[in-house]
């Protein structure tokens, strides 16, 4: 079967760090993406793994580790703006799988 | 900048009809999806084409059907609209084969009455 695990809510304050996690079981997995969506709009592309270990870009960091079947989004530096759901998504052989996403509230 | 349009931003049609949702890219992008997108569940996969002419089910085909007779063009068809239709629609493009990230559309706002 496919599972993917996120949080459905958390808050942190302007300025501060936020990791976001995900936990997914798949066959044939290939890869984990990360999305971000604000209220009413599409989502957008933030960053994806394929090998384990540390993407980097800019203020948004993604962790994978795929004997543990674990990711994280690591937010620094939050600013209101980033107030959003933060979808994660693995690439299952030949699609792309969704998590319900979490809501992240940025409080100044 | 991939720029993926969909038709109508939002869209009320009654119990019964025929509904056409049109979704059309600019980046030459092989692979087009659908997904609905509904509270508490996320995204979920309707269908996909990995080719003109071609399209495969995704998790939650039923009572839906696909048609790609051009590259840009990929609309999802509602033969026959129910309320349990009732969603946001998003299609996305890819490039190429494996580990492309999606580009979406903005979404399509549907109210089945």
């Amino acid at each position: 079967g496919q599972n993917i695990d996120q949080p459905t809510e958390m808050t942190a304050t302007e300025g501060a760090i936020v990791q976001i996690n995900c936990t997914y079981q798949t066959s044939g997995f290939n890869g984990l993406f990360w999305y971000q969506q604000h209220a009413g709009e599409a989502p957008t592309f933030l960053s994806y793994n394929v090998l384990d270990g540390l993407e980097e870009k800019g203020r948004f960091s993604s962790f994978l580790s795929r004997s543990k079947g674990y990711s994280y989004l690591l937010l620094k530096e939050l600013q209101m703006k980033d107030s959003a759901s933060y979808l994660c998504a693995a690439f299952n052989t030949d699609k792309l799988i969704f998590g319900t996403g979490t809501r992240l509230q940025v409080f100044p | 900048d991939v720029k993926v349009t969909q038709s109508s931003r939002y869209l009320v049609k009654r119990t019964g009809e025929k509904v056409f949702l049109e979704c059309v890219q600019d980046m030459d992008h092989e692979n087009m999806f659908w997904y609905r997108q509904d509270p508490g569940l996320g995204l979920r996969l309707i269908y996909f084409s990995y080719d003109v002419k071609m399209k495969e089910k995704g998790d939650i085909p039923e009572g839906y059907s696909v048609s790609r007779e051009k590259k840009e063009r990929f609309s999802l068809i509602l033969e026959s609209a129910s309320t349990n239709q009732t969603s946001m629609y998003l299609c996305a493009s890819s490039a190429g084969q494996g580990l492309s990230p999606l580009h979406f559309g903005n979404g399509t706002r549907l109210t089945v009455t």
